[in-house]
C-alpha cells in the first residue's frame, strides 16, 4: 500500500487565498483525520471523520476551516481566506475501523507545510 | 481533560550513550492507550509502539525500551547506544477508547545525537 498520500506537500499563498489541501487514505481504513503543527501549539487534532462522516470537529480553529470527506478515499482541508498565522505543517492520518474496547494506531501522511504570506 | 507532558525540550548525546526521553500523563479514564512517535528531520510521524493501560509489561524491541508505570503515570522511552540516525523529534500520545479516539500528544523531545 502506498500509505497515506497529501498533496500538495509544500505550498506558498498569499494572505486571503484559498487554499485547499487534498488527502487520501490508505485503502480499507475508516477512520481520517487532519492535525495541525506549529512551533507554538505542536500537534492538535483539528477534526476527524468516520466513514467519511465528520465525527468531532471541536479542534478546528475558526470558520475560515473546512474539511470535507465526499468518498472513502478522499478528503479535503480547506482554508478560506487564509491568514499568515496559518502557516504550519498539516498531517492527515487514517486509521482501520475499530474493535471494541482496542485501538488501532493512526498512519500518518507525509504532510503539506502551508506558508501564508 | 487529557494531558501529556514532556518536560524535556531537547537532548544532546554522543553516540554511544543511552538516553531516556520522559513522559508523564494525565487522564480520568481507566483504560487508555499510550504512544511514541518518531519524527525525523524528514517531516514525518513515524509509529513506535502502543500499550493500553492493562499492560504495564516492559516492552524491548532492539535498542529500544519502554518502561510504562501507572503508579507514577509515566511511559519513558530509552534508546540503548543512541546513533546519529536516531536523531529526531519524539512525541508521546495518549488516548481513550471507544470511538475513534483523538490523540493527545506532548509537545515532543528533540533528540540530537553526535558522532
Amino acid at each position: 500500500d502506498a500509505g497515506v498520500i497529501q498533496s500538495p506537500r509544500h505550498e506558498v499563498t498569499e494572505m486571503g487565498q484559498e487554499v485547499t489541501l487534498r488527502c487520501k487514505p490508505i485503502s480499507g481504513h475508516d477512520y481520517l483525520f487532519w492535525y495541525r503543527q506549529t512551533m507554538m501549539r505542536g500537534l492538535e487534532l483539528l477534526i476527524y471523520f468516520n466513514n467519511n462522516v465528520p465525527i468531532d470537529d471541536s479542534g478546528m480553529p475558526e470558520d475560515r476551516f473546512s474539511a470535507k470527506m465526499p468518498n472513502a478515499s478522499f478528503s479535503t482541508l480547506k482554508i478560506q481566506p487564509s491568514e499568515p498565522r496559518d502557516s504550519a505543517v498539516y498531517f492527515c492520518a487514517s486509521s482501520p475501523s475499530l474493535a471494541i474496547n482496542s485501538y488501532n494506531e493512526q498512519f500518518f501522511g507525509p504532510g503539506t507545510r502551508l506558508t501564508v504570506l | 481533560a487529557q494531558k501529556v507532558t514532556q518536560a524535556q525540550t531537547e537532548i544532546s548525546v554522543v553516540e554511544k550513550e543511552d538516553v531516556t526521553l520522559d513522559c508523564v500523563y494525565e487522564t480520568r479514564d481507566t483504560t487508555y492507550y499510550l504512544f511514541w512517535y518518531k519524527q525525523p528531520p524528514s517531516g514525518e510521524l513515524v509509529f513506535l509502539i502502543r500499550r493500553n493501560s492493562f499492560d504495564e509489561q516492559n516492552e524491548i524491541s532492539g535498542r529500544y525500551s519502554w518502561n510504562f508505570q501507572k503508579s507514577t503515570s509515566s511511559f519513558n522511552f530509552t534508546i540503548t547506544a543512541s546513533q546519529v540516525v536516531d536523531s529526531a523529534v519524539y512525541f508521546c500520545a495518549l488516548s481513550n477508547t471507544g470511538t475513534a479516539s483523538k490523540l493527545t500528544f506532548g509537545t515532543g523531545t528533540r533528540l540530537q545525537v553526535t558522532l
